[in-house]
């Protein structure tokens, strides 16, 4: 089993609508990042989360540090956030390193 | 533009032969993390450097080295390649060592093995 899981694998959404993407994690962890991969391949951090929300326009990203979950959710969805949503987290290695792990990733297309 | 330059941007090559893929991070940014990006294993973690030393290591193969230098760069050597390690290799930066940096991230190096 994957420590960090996505769901789900692939999104097909209208322009305009709410999205939400969930990521799980099974183990203790100092910090959990959201990424964007564009459809060139450039990665983007969005989010880095340790408790709470946080928001940035139109996305929006979630954290329960106790159900081991957090989720990203896009409000009034767009054909440019087309793209790979991929969470990773950095885990408690104890060690004073900060490697991270990441989920397989969640693939978004926003049909206009 | 995140700031952290990769080159090459692709890379053709045989198997058996060696090849060094370069990163420089952002500026003012200590620490330099690469990552291998394949079809079926997705994001990995390969080696993290601060500040010239190595900080910790993850799934990255022997056959594999990296350094960081003085003036901060970073090149990942991939030595007797395989088929298998066709993928995109990422580079990103961070200010310092800790799970609450953001890291900026390269625009890949695309390295294929024939």
């Amino acid at each position: 089993k994957n420590e960090v899981e996505q769901s789900p694998q692939n999104l097909t959404a209208q322009e305009g609508e709410f999205i939400t993407i969930n990521c799980s994690y099974s183990v203790g962890i100092s910090a959990l990042h959201w990424l964007q991969q564009h459809p060139g391949g450039g990665i983007v951090s969005l989010f880095m989360l340790s408790s709470g929300k946080k928001k940035h326009g139109r996305l929006i990203a979630t954290i329960n540090i106790q159900e081991k979950h957090s989720s990203l959710h896009i409000t009034a969805s767009h054909p440019r956030d087309s793209a790979v949503y991929i969470c990773a987290v950095n885990l408690n290695s104890g060690a004073g390193s900060y490697q991270l792990t990441f989920g397989k990733g969640t693939k978004l297309s926003v049909i206009p | 533009d995140s700031g952290v330059t990769q080159t090459p941007k692709h890379l053709i090559t045989a198997t058996g032969q060696r090849v060094t893929l370069r990163c420089s991070p952002r500026s003012g940014d200590l620490s330099v993390y690469w990552y291998q990006q394949s079809l079926d294993q997705g994001l990995q973690f390969l080696i993290q450097y601060y500040n010239g030393e190595e900080r910790a290591k993850g799934n990255i193969l022997e056959r594999f080295s990296a350094q960081q230098f003085p003036d901060l760069h970073s090149e990942l050597n991939l030595s007797s390649l395989e088929l298998g390690d066709s993928a995109l290799y990422f580079c990103a930066s961070s200010v310092a060592v800790s799970p609450y940096n953001e890291q900026f991230f390269g625009p890949g190096t695309r390295l294929t093995v024939l």
